[in-house]
């Protein structure tokens, strides 16, 4: 079945350390958006990807980063992480309107 | 841009019980609309959307929403709620290809 898989799961790291997160999907969506879910703020969109060789910032973009180089991958960078980037981040996909969310990273930035 | 409100941020309800959860959007003209669910520890799932048409929208797990275009809301509804519908409610409006999502409602239910 086509999915949506993000790796790490889990992961801590200190400050000022650079950080990858994976997000892998299998449907061949163009589209692609990672966002971070905070108490109280829901979801917020970092970064979102329509293609090959296209990045766009989202609502809080800074300290972050993402690359596109084929249809299956948007890794987000954190370049150097800061307490403030603690959070659960999710990758997404879509075809049409409607978006298909993978399973979260959490992030733990000491 | 769009921007969402959901003024309930928790609710408490026990099994049976009906529910409504509040979702307004910023402005009018064509809209796009989605509630979407995340059950404690897993990922979003999409439970019904609104484009066009018959405003009253049915889901997935007995959930419906209308649209009301003049109070610009899109309401989530489901008459008689389990206990295995505890999780997070997040309303959703599409902006571009984007979507902006609002804040989050969590709801408890008790046996």
């Amino acid at each position: 079945d086509a999915e949506i898989t993000q790796s790490p799961r889990h992961k801590i790291t200190e400050t000022g350390r650079q950080v990858t997160l994976a997000c892998h999907q299998t449907w061949n969506h163009n589209n692609m958006f990672w966002y971070r879910q905070d108490l109280g703020h829901g979801l917020r969109l970092i970064h979102y990807s329509y293609g090959v060789q296209d990045t766009n910032k989202g609502e809080v973009s800074d300290g972050y980063s993402v690359s596109r180089s084929n249809t299956e991958d948007l890794p987000l960078t954190l370049e150097s992480a800061a307490s403030s980037q603690t959070s659960v981040y999710f990758c997404a996909s879509s075809w049409g309107d409607t978006q298909y969310f993978g399973p979260g990273t959490r992030l733990t930035v000491l | 841009a769009q921007s969402v409100s959901q003024h309930n941020h928790h609710v408490i309800l026990s099994e049976a019980a009906s529910l409504e959860l509040g979702c307004n959007y910023s402005y009018g003209g064509t809209v796009n609309l989605f509630w979407y669910v995340q059950y404690p520890g897993q990922h979003l799932q999409l439970l019904l959307k609104y484009f066009s048409g018959d405003p009253l929208v049915k889901g997935i797990k007995g959930f419906e929403a209308e649209f009301i275009k003049s109070k610009f809301s899109f309401n989530l509804r489901k008459p008689s709620v389990q206990w295995s519908d505890t999780a997070e409610y997040f309303c959703a409006v599409k902006d571009t290809d984007k979507l902006i999502f609002g804040t989050g409602t969590r709801l408890q239910v008790f046996p």
